[in-house]
C-alpha cells in the first residue's frame, strides 16, 4: 500500500526566504509523485510531478523538488517566498492502479 | 479551456435528508473521480470512472452512497441519507486518458450537515 507522510503541518517563512515542504512516501514499486496546491476555497493544482528521468523536477511558481530514492523523499523547495505563495500544499504518490494518496497536508504561511 | 465545473459550492443540509452534487468535467476526459476531503486532510478518493463505467469505488460507502456517469460526460453523486460526519469538501477532478497521472480539479461542494 502507498502511503505519504508530510513533516509539519503549518509551516511560516519570511517573505523572499527559502521554503522547503517535506514529504516522505512509501511504495513497493516505482512511484509516480506530485505535488498538488490548494487556494481558499479552491480545487487542487498540479505544481509539479515526477514519473521518470531527471529526478530534479520544475513546476510552476519557481518551484521545484527532487526525488531521492534512497531517502524516500520528494521535499518541494522554492528559492524565495513570495506573499502570493500562502496555500496549503499536499503530496501525492500514485500506485501501479493509478490511485492517488494524498499526504495530509502542509499549510504555508508567508511572513512580511 | 474551462476547467472542471461543480454545484452547488456550498450546500447546507439537515442530517437524514438527501444531497446531490453535480460534476462536468474537461471536455475530452475520460476519465472522472470523485474525492472527499474532510477538514485538515487530504482528499479521499470515492470512485473513479472510465467513461461509463465505475472502475474503482472500492472507498465508496455504498449504504448511503450513489454515484453516476450517463452518458461518460457528467457526474452525480448522492448521498442519503445525510449523517453529520459527511460535512467534507466534495471534490470533483478529471484526467485526459486512463491514469491518475495528472488530473485536474473542480474547486469543490462544501457540504454541512447540522
Amino acid at each position: 500500500a502507498q502511503s505519504v507522510t508530510q513533516l509539519g503541518s503549518h509551516v511560516s517563512v519570511s517573505e523572499g526566504a527559502l521554503v522547503l515542504l517535506r514529504c516522505n512516501y512509501s511504495s513497493s514499486v516505482p512511484p509516480y509523485l506530485f505535488w498538488y496546491v490548494q487556494y481558499p476555497n479552491q480545487g487542487l493544482q498540479l505544481l509539479l510531478k515526477y514519473t521518470t528521468g531527471a529526478t530534479l523536477v520544475k513546476g510552476i511558481n519557481g518551484f521545484e523538488a527532487e526525488f531521492k530514492k534512497s531517502e524516500t523523499s520528494f521535499h518541494l523547495t522554492k528559492p524565495s517566498a513570495h506573499m502570493s505563495d500562502a496555500a496549503e500544499y499536499f503530496c501525492a504518490v500514485s500506485d501501479p492502479d493509478e490511485k492517488l494518496t494524498f499526504g495530509t497536508g502542509t499549510r504555508l504561511t508567508i511572513i512580511p | 479551456e474551462a476547467g472542471v465545473v461543480q454545484s452547488p459550492r456550498y450546500k447546507i443540509i439537515e442530517k437524514k435528508q438527501p444531497v446531490a452534487f453535480w460534476c462536468n468535467p474537461i471536455s475530452g476526459h475520460n476519465t472522472l473521480y470523485w474525492y472527499r476531503q474532510n477538514l485538515g486532510q487530504g482528499p479521499e478518493l470515492l470512485i473513479r470512472y472510465e467513461n461509463e463505467e465505475a472502475v474503482d469505488d472500492s472507498q465508496l460507502p455504498k449504504d448511503r452512497f450513489s454515484a453516476e456517469r450517463l452518458k461518460g460526460v457528467d457526474s452525480t453523486l448522492k448521498i442519503q441519507p445525510a449523517e453529520l460526519g459527511d460535512s467534507a469538501v466534495y471534490l470533483c477532478a478529471s484526467s485526459p486518458w486512463q491514469g491518475g497521472y495528472e488530473q485536474y480539479f473542480g474547486p469543490g461542494t462544501r457540504l454541512t450537515v447540522t
